[in-house]
């Protein structure tokens, strides 16, 4: 079992929709969950941190984290073209190394 | 207010050859850390510093691998005798060894070095 687990994708979703994207994680010791976005050729970009259960909202973006189930939700809300990318789930263990999944692509169409 | 930045950002070498890359973190972050990222994956933890003191090394993919940060500001990983496997991008990133204000200790990348090894 990988230890960040994330769909691949792509996920397809019409501008102004919600894109759903969906991470869980084996390790119950983990401590801090992140989302990066990366455009392809670029690094990864941070947009979200969570570490408490429930949901965390900045902007367009909403984070959920179930530690009970193991799992780390990103939504997006009124999605733009711009918003097209890989997004990556990392987590923090708690030994100051990120790990992360294989990120799940994004596809928003106009 | 700056980034890290990572140089070379491209670079080409043939197998065999050494290499080395340079990150600068952010100026106030006393942790940086390296990563590889391959096509269609994760990024993959190499090593990290907290200050000068390298505390984790356990991931380095062999040991041609190495890196430094001998005043606890800029770090270097080198590759030596290169293989046509390390083709790759090599990411730096750094944080604050506090978790800061919101309570989470949060690593910000850098740009990157492509490497192709032909």
């Amino acid at each position: 079992q990988k230890e960040v687990e994330q769909n691949s994708g792509p996920l397809s979703v019409p501008e102004g929709a919600i894109a759903s994207l969906n991470c869980t994680y084996s390790d119950r010791g983990s401590q801090s969950f992140f989302w990066y976005r990366q455009y392809s050729g670029k690094s990864p970009e941070l947009i979200m941190s969570i570490y408490s259960n429930g949901d965390k909202e900045d902007g367009r973006f909403t984070a959920q984290l179930n530690k009970a189930s193991q799992y780390v939700s990103l939504l997006i809300r009124d999605s733009q073209p711009s918003d097209s990318a890989t997004y990556l789930c990392a987590v923090n263990t708690g030994f100051q190394k990120l790990v992360f999944g294989t990120g799940t692509r994004l596809l928003v169409s106009p | 207010d700056t980034g890290v930045s990572q140089n070379p950002r491209h670079k080409i070498t043939k197998r065999g050859q050494n290499v080395t890359f340079r990150c600068d973190p952010i100026s106030e972050h006393n942790r940086l850390y390296w990563y590889r990222q391959t096509l269609g994956q994760g990024p993959e933890f190499l090593t990290y510093f907290q200050n000068e003191a390298q505390l984790e090394k356990s991931r380095l993919l062999s040991d041609r691998f190495s890196a430094e940060r001998p005043k606890g500001s800029f770090s270097t990983l080198e590759i030596q005798r290169t293989e046509q496997g390390d083709s790759a991008m090599y990411l730096c990133a750094s944080s604050l060894g506090l978790a800061g204000e919101s309570g989470v200790e949060t690593q910000y990348f850098g740009p990157g070095t492509r490497l192709l090894v032909l």
